[in-house]
């Protein structure tokens, strides 16, 4: 299993460009997640996703946005990179309550994070 | 609102004892959740606690009290690998969503 994976894992943008970051998980996770992280903030939930086809806004939605097409798959779009927008972005996905198997329901596995530097 | 607290950073010392606090206000609980993370990588699960109570795990052990809205880590026999940022986490339960604290920067020296 490759668990969680993200593409790609560095990119530079300039303001104004857009692109987009994908996770892949093969857990077959009901939940995904994706997070920003920044020095002294902490791991900051932008959107997440309880179902294909499914999203809902996190703590930090604007200037992002997600798709969830496939069960596997979460997509997170920037559509006008901003220098505020440079950060550390990590996706997770977990098991929901009931569906855990005996895992522990909620747990999350983290892909290795993109670093993105908006010029 | 949803608040989670723990100390920013700590230092201790190869072979000793150290004792991470994290304490919580959040809507619901459905567990909390300890990750570690080494610079420049993802968390890594560490524990859950959803019940009052200590969870051992080698010489890992993770204290909750949900009357209180605390918990510990505690890690024994420290090594330098060990070094690591230790994120505390709360599942709120109704929201779906896991709140982290910003993380305490733990440093352990020879």
């Amino acid at each position: 299993n490759a668990g969680v994976t993200q593409t790609p894992k560095f990119r530079v943008l300039k303001t104004g460009q857009s692109m987009t970051l994908l996770c892949a998980q093969d857990m077959n996770h009901e939940y995904m997640y994706w997070y920003r992280q920044d020095p002294g903030m902490g791991l900051r939930l932008i959107h997440y996703s309880v179902g294909e086809g499914t999203t809902a806004k996190g703590e930090v939605p604007d200037g992002y946005n997600v798709s969830r097409l496939k069960k596997q798959n979460f997509l997170l779009g920037l559509e006008s990179a901003a220098p505020s927008q440079t950060s550390v972005y990590f996706c997770a996905s977990s098991y929901s309550m009931g569906r855990s198997g005996g895992s522990i329901p909620y747990e999350q596995y983290f892909g290795p994070g993109t670093r993105l530097t908006v010029t | 609102g949803q608040n989670i607290d723990q100390p920013t950073e700590m230092t201790a010392t190869e072979g000793a004892i150290v004792q991470i606090n994290c304490t919580y206000q959040t809507s619901g609980f459905n567990g909390l959740f300890w990750y570690q993370q080494h610079a420049g990588e993802a968390p890594t699960f560490l524990s859950y606690n959803v019940l009052d109570g200590l969870e051992e795990k080698g010489r890992f052990s993770s204290f909750l009290s949900r009357s209180k809205g605390y918990s510990y880590l505690l890690l024994k026999e420290l090594q330098m690998k060990d070094s690591a940022s230790y994120l505390c986490a709360v599942f709120g339960g109704a929201t779906n969503k896991l709140i982290f604290g910003t993380g305490t920067l733990l440093a352990v020296q020879p």
